[in-house]
């Protein structure tokens, strides 16, 4: 059973440019959240993705945005990179059902690790 | 608004030793959720344990033990006999458990670096 998978796991983009990052969740898990982590420091909050539509955002600016097919998977897509931008983003997937009762599903990929320059 | 606070930036332990890192939180929901990850140099968040704040008794994981104390606002892991594999980043997080069926974000501490000596 494939746990989480993300793709690429290391990125160099330009200030400036467009990147997706793109998440498959774990099997039969169907909501996706994603997270940016920058260097010495706690993963953030970005977004999470439910049923395709964004159901909850945190504190990043609109350059952040993000989409779910209907198998689950998911992109993140950075507009107008900045240097600032430079972090490892992690994604997370769990059951929708049963994290309203809280639980243990939060299960996170390896990242994808993206430099700006 | 919730919070997360570690205030061991990193903490250096003999292996086979105990040991206990801190973690105390601050949320206005009535029920939430406590997690600890390990996170190692490869970068995986790895999900140790989890306690809901309603649970009676302490959650326990193997080696991992998770020392609840709800006054006290704190949730902290404790790591009986350390192995040098256990050198890793710690962080502590806490979820919302909402009544509706999406799932509340996780917000994390700044975490905490082990480093196990032989």
């Amino acid at each position: 059973d494939a746990g989480v998978t993300q793709s690429p796991t290391h990125l160099i983009k330009t200030r400036g440019q467009q990147v997706t990052l793109r998440c498959s969740p774990k099997s039969g898990h169907d909501t996706v959240s994603w997270y940016q982590q920058a260097l010495g420091q706690g993963p953030q909050f970005i977004f999470q993705y439910y049923e395709e539509e964004e159901r909850q955002r945190g504190n990043f600016p609109d350059r952040f945005s993000g989409h779910q097919f209907p198998n689950y998977s998911s992109e993140l897509n950075v507009n107008a990179l900045l240097l600032g931008d430079s972090a490892l983003y992690l994604c997370a997937s769990s059951l929708a059902g049963r994290q309203a009762r809280g639980g243990t599903e939060a299960f996170f990929g390896q990242g994808t690790r993206l430099t700006v320059v | 608004a919730q919070k997360i606070t570690q205030t061991q930036p990193g903490m250096f332990v003999q292996e086979k030793e105990a040991v206990t890192l801190d973690c105390t939180y601050d949320t206005s929901d009535p029920s939430y959720g406590l997690f600890w990850y390990k996170q190692p140099s490869s970068g995986e968040m790895i999900f140790l344990i989890y306690q809901g704040s309603y649970d009676q008794q302490n959650a326990t994981e193997g080696r991992y033990s998770l020392n609840f104390q709800k006054a006290r606002k704190s949730a902290n892991l404790v790591i009986s006999a350390s192995q040098l594999g256990d050198s890793a980043m710690y962080f502590c997080a806490m979820r919302a458990i909402p009544g509706y069926s999406s799932a509340s974000k996780i917000i994390f501490g700044s975490g905490t670096r082990l480093s196990i000596r032989p």
